[in-house]
C-alpha cells in the first residue's frame, strides 16, 4: 500500500546531541511536509519542501533543518536537541500545492530529550 | 493573524450519544476546512470542506462549513468507544501551504 513511513518510531537522544528524523514516502507526492506536536497541542508546521524548493516557517528555529536528497525521502535534522525540543515529528505529504488540503501523515516519530 | 477555535477543548459521552463539534476561524483569503481524528498516533483525515452549506458525510460522521458565519461543525451519531480521539480542525488559506491547526477537541466514550 502507498504510505508515508516515518523511521524510527521512538527516538532517544541526549541535551545537545545531533539527532536526524527521517520520512519516506511511497505516494509520489510533490510537496513534504514536517510537523512539531508537542504535548497536548496542535501540530505546527516547521517546513516544507515542494519538489526540490525548501520553504522554512518564519517561526522555526534555526535549530532544526531539513533534506530532501529525492522525491521519497526527507530528513529532518536538530542540530543540538534542547529539553524543548521532546515532541512528537509528523511528516506528511500531498500531491501537489494545489491539493494541499489533504495531506498524508506518517505515524510520527516520538523524540526524547535527557 | 489567522486562527482556529475548537469547542469544547474536552467532552465526555456515553455510547450511543450523538456530539457536536465545534470549530470557528478567522482566516484571510480562506480556502478551506479540514477535520482531523487523532488517536496515539498520526492526524487521519476526515472531511476537507470548501463549499458552504454542503453536508459531507462518512457513515456517522458528518460535518458542514458555513462561510458567512466563520465556522464549521462534526457531528457524530450513535458514538462507539473506538471514536475516543482528539479531533482537529485545520485550515489553508490561498496564500499558505501549511493546514493551520485548531488546539483540538478530546472526546471521550465511554461504554
Amino acid at each position: 500500500d502507498a504510505m508515508v513511513i516515518q523511521n524510527p518510531r521512538y527516538q532517544v537522544t541526549q541535551f545537545g546531541k545531533p539527532v536526524t528524523l527521517s520520512c519516506s514516502q511511497t505516494l509520489n507526492h510533490n510537496v513534504m511536509y514536517w510537523y512539531q506536536q508537542k504535548s497536548s497541542q496542535a501540530p505546527k508546521l516547521l517546513f516544507h519542501y515542494y519538489d526540490k524548493d525548501f520553504n522554512n516557517e518564519a517561526d522555526t528555529p534555526d535549530n532544526f533543518q531539513s533534506r530532501r536528497p529525492n522525491t521519497s525521502f526527507c530528513f529532518l535534522d536538530i542540530r543540538s536537541p534542547g529539553l524543548g525540543d521532546a515532541a512528537m515529528y509528523l511528516c506528511a505529504t500531498s500531491r501537489d500545492i494545489g491539493s494541499r488540503g489533504e495531506q498524508f501523515f506518517g505515524p510520527g516519530t516520538r523524540l526524547t530529550v535527557l | 493573524e489567522d486562527k482556529v477555535v475548537q469547542s469544547p477543548l474536552s467532552l465526555v459521552v456515553h455510547e450511543g450519544d450523538t456530539v457536536t463539534l465545534n470549530c470557528s476561524y478567522e482566516v484571510t483569503n480562506f480556502r478551506s476546512l479540514l477535520w482531523y481524528k487523532q488517536e496515539k498516533k498520526a492526524p487521519t483525515f476526515l472531511f476537507m470542506l470548501t463549499s458552504s452549506g454542503i453536508e459531507k458525510k462518512s457513515g456517522r460522521l458528518s460535518s458542514i462549513l458555513d462561510k458567512k458565519e466563520l465556522f464549521s461543525i462534526l457531528n457524530i451519531t450513535a458514538t462507539q468507544t473506538g471514536d475516543s480521539a482528539i479531533y482537529l480542525c485545520a485550515f489553508t488559506t490561498e496564500a499558505g501551504t501549511a493546514l493551520i491547526f485548531g488546539k483540538g477537541t478530546t472526546l471521550s466514550v465511554s461504554s
